[in-house]
């Protein structure tokens, strides 16, 4: 099936860990984001990559670091987890930067204990 | 002033009704405007893209933008038990923004039969 799909779905972790979570898509799309979904439901942007260049970069801790190996695939490592990066976090890709629809994975609920 | 801002659920409404979710926001300089359904525990679905102004209509579902007045909405007919979710309001604003969007909060749409 033609997706984004994110893995892990669901990450259980302590305090101070290291985790990555991985997103790739088979739309053919060249550009990929990061968002952040709280406690409150509110989604905000973190990161973007086209065709591997970083493009956003919002404010977020340097402990989150993205990496996208290609235009189908874009990682995120999260160093030293805290408490408040308990969070659902989504991939999205669009088709260039123009502001195309950008189509959602189903998320990575990701919780700190 | 929040960049994007939604009507304050939640809204409540009859099967068969109608449903009118709002959505106002402060970039003038704003190109692209999506609306998204996220169902509780899933990820955001596209169901409206507008791009200029008027009315754009898919199925049950119309979208409306008025630029001048920094605003978008989106009505829903016949509404059904299956179109309760948070209806999130999404805004391109063009230009070096890359293709970042900006949430509303979302509007929680309960339709009882």
């Amino acid at each position: 099936d033609t997706a984004v799909s994110q893995t892990p779905k669901y990450l259980v972790t302590q305090m101070g860990n290291d985790k990555s979570i991985k997103c790739e898509q088979n739309l053919g799309h060249d550009t990929m984001y990061w968002y952040k979904q709280d406690s409150k439901k509110f989604l905000k942007i973190m990161f973007s990559y086209n065709n591997k260049e970083l493009i956003i970069n919002e404010t977020v801790p340097n402990r989150f670091s993205p990496k996208s190996p290609d235009k189908a695939h874009l990682n995120l490592h999260i160093n030293s987890l805290e408490l408040g990066d308990s969070a659902v976090y989504f991939c999205a890709s669009s088709f260039g930067t123009g502001g195309q629809p950008q189509h959602f994975g189903d998320g990575t609920r990701l919780s700190i204990l | 002033q929040k960049e994007v801002e939604q009507n304050s659920g939640p809204l409540s409404v009859p099967e068969g009704a109608i449903a009118s979710l709002n959505c106002t926001y402060s970039d003038r300089g704003s190109q692209s405007f999506f609306w998204y359904r996220q169902y509780s525990g899933k990820s955001p679905e596209l169901i409206m893209s507008i791009y200029s102004n008027g009315d754009k209509e898919d199925g049950r579902f119309t979208a409306q933008l008025n630029k001048a007045s920094q605003y978008v909405s989106l009505l829903i007919r016949d509404s059904q038990p299956s179109d309760s979710a948070t209806y999130l309001c999404a805004v391109n604003a063009g230009g070096t923004s890359y293709g970042k969007l900006t949430f509303g909060q979302g509007t929680i749409l309960t339709v009882h039969p």
